[in-house]
């Protein structure tokens, strides 16, 4: 067990629709990160946090947002899903040193139908 | 653009087998470089380098950096089916962000 717990495990929505993933990183660290998976992409960041602020952006979609809240757990929302969207999305979480490593949560599997 | 190429993207092999899996980057500024084994979900930690020519192990897993050339292997010696998984390289550059680039992996089978 990494420390990093994200919710829901499984997200199964239609096109179109709204949806928000949760992360709580390990107690301690301030720095968030989200990555997409996706079989054809591999890991691919999107966004990171650090304690409360956002400090790089990758490749997010405008319809794409997150935040990092003053507890330092984080959302990302997902809006006007569409089916390539549809993957596993994970959080990572770091204490924020020199050559940190990253602890992932054990993802959100995002099914659009 | 900064970029993780990993290979081969996959390999089946016996169990006792010695494997040998590749990572070469392009990065702004190189800070470091990690690897990571993904099994069912989450990928968890095995090595972070940041010296070319120090080896890094763990057991039957080892890993060495080669700054020069820009590439790391990871070697695992004496394979087991627990080794199943896929493995991730990642680096991070130090182009004022903190972003982690990832390669697509290498999807290790392992066979009783």
């Amino acid at each position: 067990d990494s420390g990093v717990t994200q919710t829901p495990k499984h997200l199964i929505t239609a096109t179109g629709q709204r949806v928000t993933l949760r992360c709580s990183p390990r107690s301690g660290d301030l720095s968030v990160y989200w990555y997409q998976q996706s079989l054809d992409q591999g890991l691919q960041f999107l966004i990171q946090y650090y304690n409360g602020e956002e400090r790089a952006k990758g490749n997010i979609l405008e319809r794409f947002s997150a935040q990092q809240f003053p507890d330092l757990h984080s959302e990302l929302n997902l809006s006007s899903l569409e089916l390539g969207d549809s993957a596993l999305y994970f959080c990572a979480s770091s204490e924020l040193d020199f050559n940190e490593k990253l602890f992932f949560g054990s993802g959100t599997q995002l099914s659009v139908l | 653009e900064d970029k993780v190429v990993q290979s081969p993207l996959s390999l089946v092999v016996h169990e006792g087998d010695t494997v040998t899996l590749n990572c070469s980057y392009e990065v702004t500024n190189f800070r470091s470089l990690l690897w990571y084994k993904q099994e069912k979900k989450a990928p968890t930690f095995l090595f972070m380098l940041t010296s070319s020519g120090i080896e890094k192990k763990s057991g039957r897993l080892s890993s060495i950096l080669d700054k020069k050339e820009l590439f790391s292997i990871l070697n695992i010696t004496a394979t087991q089916t627990g080794d199943s998984a896929i493995y991730l390289c990642a680096t991070r550059p130090t182009s004022g962000t903190y972003k982690y680039i990832f390669g697509t992996g290498t999807r290790l089978k392992v066979l009783a």
